[in-house]
């Protein structure tokens, strides 16, 4: 079935530092790849999303490359903020279906 | 524009008793996801309302049931409950129109759900 592994945290960070986070992903076919945020004491956001092979998605200074070659969508991003402390989530979802999958999550605290 | 409401936000509930939580969508619209969100874990999908209609289901048993009503708001009702159904509620919704599959969902703070 469908899967995502994403790095395990929790990630502390000082401000200004470089963050990534690994994901990668088992799916038959073409899977639109996506990566949610959670804020603390709020829901889940759609942070970026990528629909087909080398697309970059981006928002807020993050970035994710859809690589099929090795079934990868890392987050990065260059210069983080305490405001950027949350869990990230990555997920994929398929054509035919109407779920979403998600990995784990990842914990990132950013220092001041 | 009020994005999606779950209610309650917290709620205890001993073993073997039932309890419904509820889901308003984002305005406009129309199709309504559940999931569960374990400590520590990410979300997993219960199930999606469309049309009133349950049409996709995860692996969950049958003792986790939903409900879509005209006005696409919907309900999540989990019977006999087990310690094991201490979560996270998610509710997510979506506009059909866009397709499902790349459609943007939108997800609600939650009703965290604590079983004794």
């Amino acid at each position: 079935g469908n899967s995502v592994t994403q790095m395990e945290g929790p990630v502390t960070l000082s401000e200004e530092a470089f963050l990534t986070i690994n994901c990668t992903y088992t799916a038959t076919g073409y899977p639109s790849l996506f990566w949610y945020v959670q804020y603390p004491g709020e829901g889940l956001q759609l942070l970026l999303k990528a629909t087909k092979a080398d697309d970059k998605g981006s928002n807020k200074g993050f970035e994710a490359t859809y690589r099929k070659e090795t079934t990868s969508f890392h987050l990065e991003k260059g210069s983080v903020q305490v405001s950027d402390s949350a869990v990230y989530f990555c997920a994929l979802s398929k054509w035919n279906d109407y779920k979403l999958s998600f990995g784990a999550g990842t914990t990132v605290t950013v220092r001041a | 524009d009020a994005g999606v409401t779950q209610s309650p936000t917290h709620l205890i509930k001993t073993r073997g008793q039932q309890v419904t939580l509820r889901c308003s969508p984002k305005s406009g619209h129309d199709t309504v996801s559940w999931y569960q969100q374990a400590l520590g874990q990410g979300p997993q999908f219960i199930f999606q309302y469309y049309e009133e209609e349950e049409r996709q289901r995860g692996n969950f048993p049958d003792r986790f049931s939903g409900h879509q009503f005209p006005n696409y708001s919907s309900e999540l009702n989990v019977n006999a409950l087990l310690l094991g159904d201490s979560a996270l509620y998610l509710c997510a919704s979506s506009l059909e129109v866009q397709g499902s599959y790349n459609s943007p969902l939108h997800f609600g703070n939650g009703t965290r759900l604590t079983v004794t």
